[in-house]
């Protein structure tokens, strides 16, 4: 049983470039979270995402940044033209429904030169 | 805003003894879930335990445990005969089914077992 994967663990951007993060939610998952953990700090919430479709975004950044979990494959968060406060771990989750729980993955640290 | 508090930033046990991390919250919603998790130096974000606001059982995990008092909005942990393992940063979070379960996070308490 894979749990929730994330890719890349370590993503290193210079300013001004685009980030990739993606994540493979539990076999049966179909809701998906992410999260974003700056240095020395709790996680926050960014967007949750059922298959096809963004249901809350009301922790992404206005611009920048966009979240997508398309019908096949693993939920992707970008963020374009990266600023060095993008620098960030940023984690993913996943859920089979509303029951409370959510598996972590990995995180996927972010490092912008 | 439903907010999470941890007002502890650090704590300090001896191996085999006893620690309680505090963890307070907002809500004002009936139904909803209180989460304690432990993110060792891998950050590896690990679910410790799990309590269901309409239950009043306190919810036991082998060596954790915790103090729900719904009505102070307390959720403590309580971690018995410590381990060196157990050195970690310890988040308390919570969610709800109507805000679609996303979790709200504390700061956390760094935990640091002294052998």
């Amino acid at each position: 049983n894979a749990g929730v994967m994330q890719n890349p663990r370590h993503l290193v951007r210079r300013r001004g470039q685009e980030a990739r993060l993606r994540c493979s939610p539990m076999k049966g998952h179909s809701h998906v979270y992410w999260y974003r953990q700056l240095p020395e700090e709790g996680l926050k919430f960014m967007v949750y995402l059922q298959k096809e479709n963004i249901i809350d975004e009301s922790g992404m950044p206005k611009e920048r940044f966009s979240a997508e979990f398309p019908k096949e494959g693993p939920s992707i968060l970008r963020i374009q033209q990266v600023v060095r406060g993008d620098s960030a771990a940023y984690f993913c989750a996943s859920s089979p429904g509303l029951v409370g729980e959510q598996y972590f993955g990995p995180g996927t640290r972010l490092t912008v030169t | 805003a439903q907010t999470v508090t941890q007002s502890q930033p650090e704590m300090s046990v001896q191996e085999a003894e006893t620690v309680t991390l505090s963890c307070t919250y907002d809500t004002s919603e009936s139904d909803y879930y209180l989460f304690w998790y432990k993110q060792p130096p891998s950050r590896q974000m690990i679910l410790v335990i799990r309590q269901e606001a309409y239950k009043q059982q306190n919810a036991t995990e082998n060596r954790f445990s915790v103090n729900f008092q719904k009505a102070a909005k307390s959720f403590s942990l309580k971690i018995s005969d410590s381990q060196l393992g157990d050195a970690a940063m310890y988040f308390c979070a919570r969610s709800s089914k109507s805000s679609g379960d996303k979790l709200t996070f504390g700061t956390g308490t760094r935990l640091a077992v002294r052998p």
